[in-house]
């Protein structure tokens, strides 16, 4: 069964950092990227983030590219998103989730499998 | 970016009807090399993480029920749910794969009538 479990959410102030990490299981991890996606209080989806297989990438939403740095640990099944210089609007649940289509390389496109989310809070 | 536009923003429908979702992209996502449309449909439940329904427009993604289905192809796609149940009431996304960054409708809110 695959399982993926965020972890590292929390409370933060505005301008520090935080790292998440996902921790899979279920399935072989090197053969797939891996992506993060966040959600708003009450809002819809956006793609933050995505970690490759190979050297290819990493990439980022513009949002996010200069202060998030995403990566990944295929001896212990990880990805991990470092955040800095966090701002309001990054507040939202983080999901990481796996990429449908086994690759050598970069993303492929859609996510099959969604941890649960971690929230992160960016409040003084 | 290729920007995706869902419509209705909210529907309610009756059970045992059918509920229609339409998905617009600023661009096309179909991959003229491989005739295949990037396009995916994902139901999120209050509290829950989002669930993959459709992928390459119309493949169903194992254990979905069979009421659910997606069309389309281009830049205009449509999720169909043929006879609505009661556990179907969620917010379906769209969501584009042809490019990065990949995007994501706004979402629909679909509930019984």
């Amino acid at each position: 069964e695959v399982q993926l479990v965020e972890s590292g959410g929390g409370l933060v102030q505005p301008g520090g950092s935080l790292r998440l990490s996902c921790a899979a299981s279920g399935f072989t991890f090197s053969n797939y990227a891996m992506i993060w996606v966040r959600q708003a209080p009450g809002r819809g989806l956006e793609w933050v983030s995505a970690v490759s297989v190979s050297v290819s990438g990493p990439y980022y939403a513009d949002s996010v590219r200069g202060r998030f740095t995403v990566s990944r640990d295929n001896s212990k099944n990880t990805v991990y998103l470092q955040m800095n210089s966090l701002r309001a609007e990054d507040t939202a649940v983080y999901y990481c989730a796996k990429d449908g289509i086994i690759t050598e390389g970069g993303p492929q496109g859609f996510f099959d499998y969604w941890g649960q989310g971690s929230l992160v809070t960016v409040s003084s | 970016d290729i920007v995706m536009t869902q419509s209705p923003d909210s529907l309610a429908v009756s059970l045992g009807e059918r509920a229609t979702i339409n998905c617009k992209s600023s661009q096309s996502v179909l991959y003229s090399s491989n005739n295949q449309n990037y396009l995916a449909w994902y139901q999120q439940k209050p509290g829950q993480p989002p669930k993959l329904l459709i992928y390459w427009a119309s493949t169903r993604e194992s254990g979905v029920p069979d009421r659910f289905s997606g069309s389309g192809s281009g830049t205009d796609f449509t999720l169909t749910v043929s006879s609505l149940q009661a556990e179907d009431v969620a917010v379906y996304y769209c969501q584009q794969y042809y490019n990065l960054p990949y995007t994501f409708g706004q979402g629909t809110k679909l509930e019984i009538k």
